[in-house]
């Protein structure tokens, strides 16, 4: 069975500075997509970026970079210089390459960025 | 905005009761997601849907059911409520090809059980 632990509950840092978010999962298939969602205050799921399993490059996407590495099984997502903008919880979400998608998420981790 | 719509927002009902919750997807997309965020289970997945069939199922209960019908608009059904169901109730779509991968949340619907 597919399993996504995010170890940090609550991260809070203070404006500019950088902060990683961990994500650790397990899976059986060697076939398998990973994904970062944003879930601010007003309770929307927004979607940040996927992962294939066969592709293990680093993403860079202005201030955030996401860090996949296969053989630690983790999928780690860096804010870089946040912002107050950014207090959000995170989730870390993985599904299977079968037919069906769903998605198996973390607890998620509430970030509190300080003025 | 994630183009896909979910009414109504907010739903207060009583114990007992049955509400249905409805969701459109994205244009073009064949696949509906329904999955339900609680403070003790987190965001869990409950069903899905590819052109109007299940596809899978996941923590869903015996009182839940869903359907998808031809225009790919979903809708989930919740009978004998407890208060326990009290929770957000996502949907989510997902195209073809390379894009069945990205799932697209709607804005969701608040369930609140007395």
């Amino acid at each position: 069975a597919q399993k996504v632990t995010q170890a940090q509950t609550e991260i809070s840092v203070v404006e500019k500075e950088d902060v990683t978010l961990d994500c650790v999962y397990e899976t059986r298939d060697t076939t398998y997509y990973l994904f970062w969602y944003k879930q601010p205050p007003s309770g929307e799921l927004v979607f940040l970026i996927r992962r294939n399993s066969f592709d293990e490059q680093n993403e860079i996407s202005g201030r955030y970079s996401w860090n996949f590495q296969k053989s630690t099984s983790s999928f780690n997502f860096t804010i870089t210089a946040s912002q107050v903008v950014d207090s959000a919880v995170y989730f870390c979400a993985l599904s299977e390459g079968g037919s069906a998608r769903q998605l198996t998420f973390g607890s998620g981790t509430q970030l509190t960025v300080l003025p | 905005d994630s183009g896909v719509t979910q009414t109504p927002k907010h739903l207060i009902t009583a114990t007992g009761q049955r509400v249905t919750l409805r969701c459109s997807p994205r244009s073009g997309d064949l696949s509906v997601y329904w999955y339900q965020q609680s403070l003790d289970q987190g965001l869990q997945f409950l069903i899905q849907y590819y052109n109007g069939e299940e596809r899978a199922k996941g923590n869903i209960l015996e009182r839940f059911s869903a359907q998808q019908f031809p225009d790919l608009h979903s809708e989930l059904n919740l009978s004998s409520l407890e208060l326990g169901d009290s929770a957000l109730y996502f949907c989510a779509s997902s195209g073809q090809g390379n894009a069945y991968n990205e799932q697209f949340f709607g804005p969701g619907t608040r369930l609140t059980v007395l």
